[in-house]
């Protein structure tokens, strides 16, 4: 079972910002949060990742809590192809650092409306 | 451009056919992992591995089996044993180091005649 809860869908006005949240109350302290989208029919593309400080990048922001129990995404300016389902992920280590599989959950549906 | 292919796009299998689905990364990554997809639902990781010439199973194991003979190919072998193997799969691969992310190919969809 995925160790992340997030809203089933959300919608955007084109050119506003995105705000994505995720809850991961148990996760742990050596456990990273990662983020994802997957356009229907193509694989899941990396977004950012983070484990106790916030994270930016060109493509997004990472918002982590002091607790570490929820994140944020932030896309700053969300334009039509940001359309997508974006999946909060907190890696389960599996044989190692290498072997830590991706447990992908619901995720949440993203509209970016005109 | 450095990236991960998979292919080919679309495969069809008949009954108690084996297929073999190809997956390379230029990246130099060390790990690499096939996922599996169904309809609405998330991924399930089927085999991975961390170095050349090693492979351990997944959750999803049966049916399927892999080989790593070079660093940059990890091609899943779809056998007649799996029995629900319409699907979408997914390969991934990441470099080596704590919290490394895994980036993804776009995927082969395989379906039975």
């Amino acid at each position: 079972d995925a160790k992340t809860t997030q809203p089933t869908s959300m919608d955007c006005a084109e050119g506003r910002a995105a705000n994505l949240p995720c809850n991961h109350s148990t996760i742990s302290g050596n456990e990273y949060v990662y983020w994802y989208r997957q356009i229907h029919s193509q694989g899941p593309q990396y977004i950012i990742h983070g484990l106790k400080n916030n994270e930016t990048n060109e493509m997004a922001s990472l918002i982590i809590t002091e607790d570490r129990k929820s994140s944020t995404l932030i896309l700053p300016h969300a334009t039509l192809r940001d359309t997508a389902v974006y999946y909060c992920i907190v890696r389960v280590a599996t044989g190692g650092n290498q072997g830590g599989k991706l447990i992908f959950g619901q995720g949440t549906e993203l509209s970016v409306k005109p | 451009d450095g990236g991960i292919t998979q292919s080919p796009k679309y495969l069809f299998r008949k009954e108690g056919q084996n297929v073999t689905l190809s997956c390379e990364q230029n990246l130099n990554h060390d790990a690499m992992y096939w996922y599996r997809q169904d309809p609405g639902q998330g991924l399930r990781l089927i085999y991975y591995s961390q170095i050349v010439n090693d492979f351990q199973k997944g959750d999803i194991a049966e049916g399927y089996s892999v080989s790593r003979e070079k660093k940059e190919s990890f091609p899943l072998t779809v056998t007649s044993a799996q029995k629900n193997p319409t699907a979408f799969y997914l390969c991934a691969s990441s470099a080596a180091g704590v919290g490394q992310p895994q980036h993804f190919g776009d995927g082969t969809r395989l379906s039975i005649l």
